[in-house]
């Protein structure tokens, strides 16, 4: 099945702070979508973003498809940042698919004041 | 708040016993996903249902069943538990998620039940 390797593991910064999160895949993929993890354990949708780039505030995020590489850039980083983030792809390439995501392992990201 | 509803938030139960978790998915999505987020596995896809029949099926021990339900809400049965199966149970869903293209459309995520197993 399709591989997905979260880089880095972990990242501490300092309030105010920007940081890169990268995802690589090792399939071409129909769905990819980056996600926040709480402290409380909430999944929350971030991106849905299979190609292309995207914007949400202090968020943003660029797929490189062909590159089998997506990107996720925090800027101006603050406490409720912190959490774990998750990649998650679905594998396929316009063929017949059900949704199934596969996820990284996330990045562990603490914000310190 | 994704508008995916999961109950209980919590459940705490013996090893041997039958648990039933329930999800109802966001309005007019059709498909919904269990997901289960443990220690050592990290997060893996369970089953899939569109419309009430069954799709896809992951790692799912054949302890798991699952259904959806014509109301289009789901429930994912554990049965014969171990300790082992200790871990965060989340369900997703979103509009499709069935034939070409399915993948293309957003999975939203429910707060998840937290289930473990003395």
């Amino acid at each position: 099945g399709i591989q997905v390797e979260q880089s880095p593991p972990d990242l501490i910064l300092q309030e105010g702070a920007n940081s890169t999160l990268r995802c690589n895949f090792s399939d071409s993929v129909n769905n990819l979508q980056w996600f926040h993890q709480n402290p409380w354990g909430q999944l929350i949708n971030l991106f849905y973003i299979p190609s292309g780039t995207k914007q949400n505030g202090r968020l943003s995020a660029t797929t490189v498809a062909t590159e089998r590489y997506s990107l996720l850039y925090i800027s101006s980083s603050q406490t409720t940042d912190s959490g774990v983030y998750f990649c998650a792809v679905e594998a396929g390439a316009g063929g017949t698919s059900y949704g199934k995501l596969t996820f990284g392992q996330g990045t562990i990201l603490t914000v310190h004041p | 708040d994704s508008g995916v509803t999961q109950t209980p938030k919590h459940l705490i139960t013996a090893t041997g016993q039958r648990v039933t978790l329930r999800c109802s998915p966001r309005s007019g999505d059709l498909s919904v996903y269990w997901y289960q987020q443990s220690l050592d596995q990290g997060l893996q896809f369970l089953i899939q249902y569109y419309n009430g029949e069954e799709r896809a099926k992951g790692n799912i021990l054949e302890r798991f069943s699952a259904q959806q339900f014509p109301d289009l809400h789901s429930e994912l049965n554990l049965s014969s538990l171990e300790l082992g199966d200790s871990a965060l149970y989340f369900c997703a869903s979103s509009v499709v998620g069935i034939g070409e293209w399915a993948g293309a459309d957003t999975q939203y995520f429910g707060p998840g039940t937290r289930l473990t197993v003395l």
